[in-house]
């Protein structure tokens, strides 16, 4: 399976940009890049999907490289309600998803 | 509309006794995965089922790990003679379909504790 990596934790100020990065040097052509975040006690909870191009929706925006071998998903405003692990995963169509350990980002007030 | 939902919460058992968690899938959907989540570390895939074929079971850790789904909708996992190491989340997901780029939408979680 591809791997990604992410920087083990994070840190950021409420109401400030956030970006979260990812490596995945040995992408694949069809490699979707997914992000998903879980929240204490909660499970993981889809927040953005992309191939090629970047991606914008109302939680988040996900910027990729044009070689595809790095991405960064960005939260425009952080907010206490983001503090959460952020997991970067490739996934091909029929693959299963492979989590790594993440990015434990922190909000402060 | 409702999502995954899991039951138990919380389970606590002495090593040795069986368990069994359930996992109601978003009505309609036809992939089902489960997952177990150590402390600290990421989800870990176990299981797969479209509708109520298994067509992925390479996850499971040992044959004391058994999961059915019946009749295409609510899934169990069955953990027999539990052992401590078998301490974790175990999360349920479900999504219309297996295929990239489908959203998979997991439950809580049964947070399953192993004396």
């Amino acid at each position: 399976d591809a791997k990604t990596t992410q920087p083990n934790s994070m840190e950021s100020n409420e109401e400030e940009p956030v970006h979260l990065p990812c490596n995945h040097s040995t992408i694949s052509g069809t490699d979707y890049i997914h992000w998903y975040r879980q929240l204490p006690s909660q499970g993981p909870e889809y927040v953005i999907h992309g191939l090629t191009s970047n991606v914008n929706n109302r939680m988040a925006s996900l910027a990729i490289a044009e070689d595809r071998k790095s991405s960064t998903l960005i939260l425009h405003r952080a907010t206490l309600r983001d503090a959460a692990v952020y997991y970067c995963i490739l996934r091909d169509y029929g693959q299963n998803f492979v989590f790594g350990p993440g990015t434990r980002l922190s909000v402060l007030p | 509309g409702a999502g995954v939902s899991q039951s138990p919460r919380y389970k606590v058992a002495k090593r040795g006794q069986d368990v069994a968690l359930r996992c109601d899938p978003i009505s309609g959907h036809v992939s089902l995965f489960w997952y177990q989540q150590a402390l600290g570390q990421g989800p870990e895939f176990l299981t797969y089922f479209q509708n109520e074929a298994q067509l992925d079971k390479s996850g499971l850790p040992s044959d004391r790990f058994f999961a059915e789904r019946p009749e295409g909708s609510v899934s169990t996992l069955k953990i027999q003679r539990t052992q401590q190491e078998d301490s974790a989340v175990y999360l349920c997901a479900s999504s219309l379909y297996r295929g990239s780029p489908d959203t998979q939408y997991f439950g809580p979680g049964t947070r399953l504790t192993v004396l």
